[in-house]
């Protein structure tokens, strides 16, 4: 079955901490994963992608196909990272993790 | 560019009422998806139109919902009769090409049944 499971519904860290946001999926095929972020009042909207490799705001994800995981990493969040963070496997359609909410305190 | 608009952004009615939500995709997207979030849970996938064709509607929950895409431009999702279980936010997401293309997503619609 296609699923993708974020055990943490909540991570609170202070400013300047690394943060590390745990994905694993199942997937069959070979994957093609994303986060998706949704700051406060505003749309739901892409952060990275695992084939392209880069990093954005800061964050990084890298795909280890041995342990299924695609986890978001951050060495020094921000206060501005404070938001819901999804994610997701492309099979044709998205399939979305539960999402984890990340409060960074000043 | 605009980008996907979604209407109503917040909706409130009575159990066995019907409610039409409608999404705006970006101009030129032949792509369109609808997805809802319930409470708690994951966003799930609803369908997939390409155009004015459902490519996969496999996420739509029952035949209470009916989702249409005349003209290939906005689309509708229509619940009839709404269930306290429908509630959640709806939302709609766009691509220009294929279904490799980055979605993009709108404001999203929050439907409360009560």
């Amino acid at each position: 079955a296609q699923r993708v499971t974020q055990p943490e519904k909540l991570l609170s860290v202070f400013k300047g901490a690394p943060v590390e946001l745990k994905c694993n999926y199942s997937y069959s095929g070979s994957p093609e994963l994303f986060w998706y972020v949704q700051y406060s009042r505003q749309r739901l909207q892409l952060l990275l992608r695992h084939i392209s490799r880069e990093s954005i705001k800061g964050f990084t994800a890298d795909l280890n196909k041995g342990e299924t995981s695609f986890h978001l990493k951050k060495p020094f969040a921000q206060e501005e990272d404070s938001a819901m963070y999804y994610c997701a496997l492309r099979a044709d359609k998205l399939i979305f993790g539960t999402g984890t909410r990340l409060q960074v305190f000043p | 560019e605009a980008g996907v608009t979604q209407f109503p952004s917040h909706s409130v009615i009575e159990k066995g009422q019907t409610v039409t939500l409608r999404c705006d995709p970006i101009s030129g997207h032949d792509n369109l998806y609808w997805y809802r979030r319930v409470m708690g849970k994951e966003i799930k996938f609803l369908l997939h139109f390409v155009k004015e064709s459902k490519q996969d509607e496999s996420g739509m929950p029952n035949n209470r919902f009916l989702a249409e895409r005349t003209g290939g431009t906005y689309s509708t999702l229509k619940v009839q009769p709404a269930e306290l279980e429908d509630s959640g936010v709806y939302f709609c997401a766009s691509t220009p090409q294929g279904a490799t293309g980055t979605q993009y997503f709108g404001p999203g619609t929050r439907l409360l049944v009560l």
